[in-house]
């Protein structure tokens, strides 16, 4: 099955600062792979996704990229906010698209020091 | 529209105990999935739904069972709980499963003494 490695497990930036989360996969036929935040006692909340056949996605400050052939992505946040501490999840799909589930990363704590 | 509701929200429950956690969304959604989430672990795919009347293994199953009678629901069961077992359960839902985005309910926190 899929395996996810997620890294750094706590990550602490400067307010402003940008925030980078890097993921490795293991299966080559996974082809799509969500991003999650999940603060303190409430539900993970999908942030930004991307699929096998796009090498980059951007919704104002956070972008995704996709390495397939190293299979490896990243999350990357700009100008970061103390709303952007949280919990954040990687994920991917398997050849399955997700409709047999995700498979997720341990997760890293993004801390934004004021 | 309310999503994805799980209830009950938090449940204590004893050794050997049963009990059913209810997932209900109201997108019309075909795929349904329970997820748990224990510290450090992220989410773990417990079993999984494709459409009304079928369920599929995930990667932690045992010890739990599931039903998909209604396309808006689907249930999760404990026959006989152990303390393994305490956890953050999640249930999320996806339209059409593949390259699709699974959208999560608030969860239900289940501590097993």
């Amino acid at each position: 099955g899929e395996n996810v490695e997620q890294h750094p497990s706590t990550l602490s930036v400067q307010e402003g600062d940008s925030a980078v989360i890097k993921c490795t996969y293991s299966d080559s036929a996974s082809n799509y792979f969500p991003w999650y935040k999940q603060e303190l006692g409430k539900r993970p909340q999908l942030i930004i996704d991307i699929r096998s056949n796009v090498g980059e996605k951007k919704d104002q400050r956070i972008a995704v990229t996709l390495n397939k052939t190293a299979k490896h992505f990243s999350l990357h946040i700009t100008e970061t906010q103390p709303e952007d501490s949280a919990v954040y999840f990687c994920a991917a799909s398997g050849p399955g698209g997700g409709a047999d589930g995700l498979t997720f990363g341990k997760g890293t704590h993004l801390i934004i020091q004021p | 529209n309310a999503g994805v509701t799980q209830t009950p929200k938090f449940r204590v429950l004893k050794t050997g105990q049963s009990m059913t956690l209810l997932c209900a969304q109201d997108m019309n959604h075909e795929y349904m999935y329970w997820y748990r989430q224990d510290p450090g672990m992220g989410l773990r795919l417990i079993h999984y739904s494709v459409g009304e009347g079928t369920t599929a293994k995930g990667e932690v199953p045992d010890g739990y069972n599931v039903s998909r009678l209604k396309k808006q629901n689907f249930l999760l069961g404990l026959e006989s709980a152990a303390p393994s077992q305490t956890s953050v359960y999640f249930c999320a839902s996806s339209s059409t499963g593949y390259n699709q985005p699974q959208h999560f309910g608030d969860g239900t926190r289940l501590s097993i003494l």
